[in-house]
């Protein structure tokens, strides 16, 4: 069965640090990866997927960026940190094109 | 117009009342439609998935979708405690070729009170 790892599960950070959150998935291959954010009242937004190694979609212009250096490995980063980056930070694969999975999450905190 | 619209409530019950959750939409493109419960502090998990309008229950669980009318409705009856959290409708879907991405509604939190 497939499996969805996230990692760290909390963080807390200074402005202007950089930024590091590592999403691996078992089990599949060739999946499709997701970030996700979800802010308080605000539901998930999709910030970035990725349909295969090195191929990078963003959704939102932001300061963050993601990575896929491996098949099944999903990489979110920052360079400097925003407090606006605070948040709930989920990674997710996809089967076809009907349901998604998610992982545990990252929680940040920008102090 | 939102794609996708739910209503955030939050909703409050007690136990062994009968839950109605909804969510509306504008794309007729969608035929995919799922339900996620997310536990506080966690990652959302799939509980329903319907393809195109009708119904489909899993226990006390019912999903019912109506293409027609762009409505899509969750049922849980006999509600627990355990069923307090926040419950996410989904939905995507393929037409002309191209992909509708996985649309998300906000949420609705409910509580169910022992």
């Amino acid at each position: 069965s497939q499996t969805i790892h996230q990692w760290p599960a909390t963080l807390v950070q200074p402005v202007g640090s950089p930024l590091s959150l590592e999403c691996t998935v078992e089990g599949t291959s060739n999946p499709n990866l997701y970030w996700y954010r979800q802010a308080a009242g605000r539901g998930l937004q999709l910030l970035f997927y990725s349909v295969g190694i090195g191929q990078i979609s963003s959704e939102v212009p932001q300061n963050l960026s993601a990575s896929r250096p491996q098949d099944r490995q999903f990489i979110l980063s920052s360079k400097k940190l925003l407090l606006s980056d605070s948040g709930f930070y989920l990674c997710a694969w996809e089967e076809g094109v009907e349901t998604q999975y998610f992982g545990p999450g990252t929680r940040l905190l920008v102090l | 117009q939102k794609e996708v619209e739910q209503d955030p409530g939050p909703l409050s019950v007690p136990e062994g009342a009968i839950v109605s959750l909804n969510c509306t939409y504008s794309n007729s493109a969608f035929q995919y439609f799922m339900w996620y419960r997310q536990y506080s502090r966690k990652g959302p998990e799939l509980l329903m998935y319907t393809y195109s309008s009708g119904n489909k229950e899993d226990g006390r669980f019912t999903a019912q979708v109506d293409k027609s009318s762009k409505y899509i409705s969750l049922f849980i009856r006999d509600s627990q405690p355990s069923d307090s959290a926040t419950y996410l409708c989904a939905m995507s879907g393929v037409s002309g070729g191209s992909n509708y991405k996985l649309t998300f509604g906000k949420g609705t939190l409910l509580t169910v009170n022992p």
